[in-house]
């Protein structure tokens, strides 16, 4: 079982439309958590973190569930602009280095069209 | 800041030569790390260095050696490039020993071995 999975896609939307990507992970001491969005052939960047209390940054909204081991990640309203790859990140904490081991899942490719 | 760089952008070896992949970060980041990417495969660690004067194995590191220079610059060397090392490789950084913080990449470099 990977450590990191998630769907991946593509997800076709037309723009406006509200998409949801999901994740889980498999080591229950992971400690924190992130959403990157990579373009085509560019590097990953940070979209945002994830606390456990969910939150928010204007049209993405992020949840997490310990639990259940499973991220989550809302794109409401669409823009041609959202696509890219989303990718879910884990962060294993201090087990394995100072400052943590980030996981990587292989990425949620999203298409937004007009 | 300039950020992460890397050098060269893109590079064609025949199977066998060498060559060093260069990264720095204007940022007194102390941790750095270099990652490599293959479609469907996600990002996977080859080395990082935790701070300057130590370095250590990730995920896949056969093949590949590192140099931490000082705390900017942290390369990659493919000793007798093969096949396999057909890839995207990107270099990190991250500011300090903390879970929360998370990494910073560079644009990559896209090489491929004939």
């Amino acid at each position: 079982r990977k450590e990191v999975e998630q769907d991946p896609g593509p997800f076709n939307v037309p723009e406006g439309a509200t998409v949801a990507f999901n994740c889980t992970y498999s080591n229950s001491a992971s400690q924190s958590f992130f959403w990157y969005r990579q373009d085509c052939r560019k590097e990953p960047k940070l979209l945002m973190s994830v606390y456990s209390s969910g939150n928010e940054d204007g049209r993405f909204t992020a949840q997490l569930n310990r639990a259940s081991q499973y991220i989550s990640l809302l794109i409401r309203d669409s823009k041609l602009s959202d696509s890219a790859t989303y990718l879910c990140v884990v962060n294993l904490g201090r087990i394995y280095n100072q400052g943590g081991k980030l996981i990587f899942g292989q990425g949620t490719e999203l298409s937004v069209k007009p | 800041n300039a950020g992460v760089t890397q050098t060269p952008k893109f590079q064609v070896l025949k199977t066998g030569q060498s060559m060093t992949l260069q990264c720095a970060q204007d940022m007194n980041h102390n941790s750095m790390y270099w990652y490599r990417q293959d479609p469907g495969m996600g990002l996977r660690l080859i080395y990082y260095s935790a701070s300057e004067g130590t370095t250590d194995k990730g995920e896949v590191p056969n093949g590949y050696n590192v140099s931490r220079l000082n705390k900017r610059e942290f390369s990659l060397r493919l000793e007798s490039a093969a096949p396999s090392q057909t890839s995207v490789y990107f270099c990190a950084s991250r500011p300090k020993d903390s879970i929360q913080e998370t990494q910073y990449f560079g644009p990559g470099t896209r090489l491929l071995v004939l």
